[in-house]
């Protein structure tokens, strides 16, 4: 059982929008510490996707974004694509754990 | 570029150890926390433990607590997780990763290695 509450499956067409949730606790994402959003296609190390809340590293593309709403957090992907299809995970901090914590991952499927 | 390239996984017998190993280049090595997250077959990542750059702090999540050491040498831009006692639970692959921001542990993680399956079975 993870720290950080993720859907096991999201799935959309190309095209759409979908809306990937993280939701944490008064510990973690509720206390203020920031949450970072990673993308891991099949067979590969994860990869920062979105970090404290809505920022984007160099290359990865605007159609991904990010907000946070008190103790929860939602990673947005606009203009699905084939190739977004991955497994994303939500990351913060727990100050009652003293240690990162992760969602347990949200399989994108694109249909 | 930054690199962070693992050597040391491999079979092992419950109760046993195995050191990992990370070589970082690309960056100012002791400028930066680095981290160990693991994954086990099928599941999602689990933090296992950070290293301030100086390596003077070490942080571990408490399924590995006791049992596994986090250490850094600067000088050679590597970093190593000693793992003993390990147990069936142990199994999965191990990332190293660094931390993004400068000197500052609670960074997301910016970089990561390519990833050394450790298996534990008997």
């Amino acid at each position: 059982q993870s720290v950080l509450t993720q859907p096991p499956s999201v799935s959309g067409t190309p095209g759409q929008r979908v809306t990937i949730s993280c939701t944490g606790t008064s510990s973690n994402i509720g206390a203020g510490y920031d949450v970072h959003w990673y993308q891991q296609l099949p067979r590969t190390a994860p990869k920062l996707l979105i970090y404290t809340f809505n920022n984007r590293p160099s290359g990865v593309p605007d159609r991904f974004s990010g907000s946070k709403s008190d103790t929860s957090a939602s990673l947005v992907i606009t203009g699905l694509q084939g190739e977004d299809e991955a497994d994303y995970y939500c990351q913060s901090y727990d100050r009652s754990l003293s240690g990162w914590v992760f969602g347990g991952g949200t399989k994108l499927t694109v249909l | 570029d930054v690199v962070l390239l693992q050597s040391g996984g491999g079979l092992v017998q419950p109760g046993g150890s195995l050191r990992l190993s990370c070589a970082a280049s690309g960056f100012t090595f002791s400028n930066y926390a680095m981290n160990w997250v693991r994954q086990a077959p099928g599941k999602g990542l689990e933090w296992v433990s950070s290293i301030s750059g100086g390596g003077d702090a070490t942080y571990y999540a408490d399924s590995v607590k006791g049992r596994f050491t986090f250490s850094r040498d600067n000088s050679q831009s590597m970093v190593y997780l000693q793992m003993i006692s390990l147990t069936v639970e142990d199994t999965a692959v191990y990332y190293c990763a660094k931390t993004s921001a400068l000197y500052q542990l609670l960074s997301p993680f910016d970089s990561w290695g390519q990833g050394s399956l450790v298996t534990v079975s008997s």
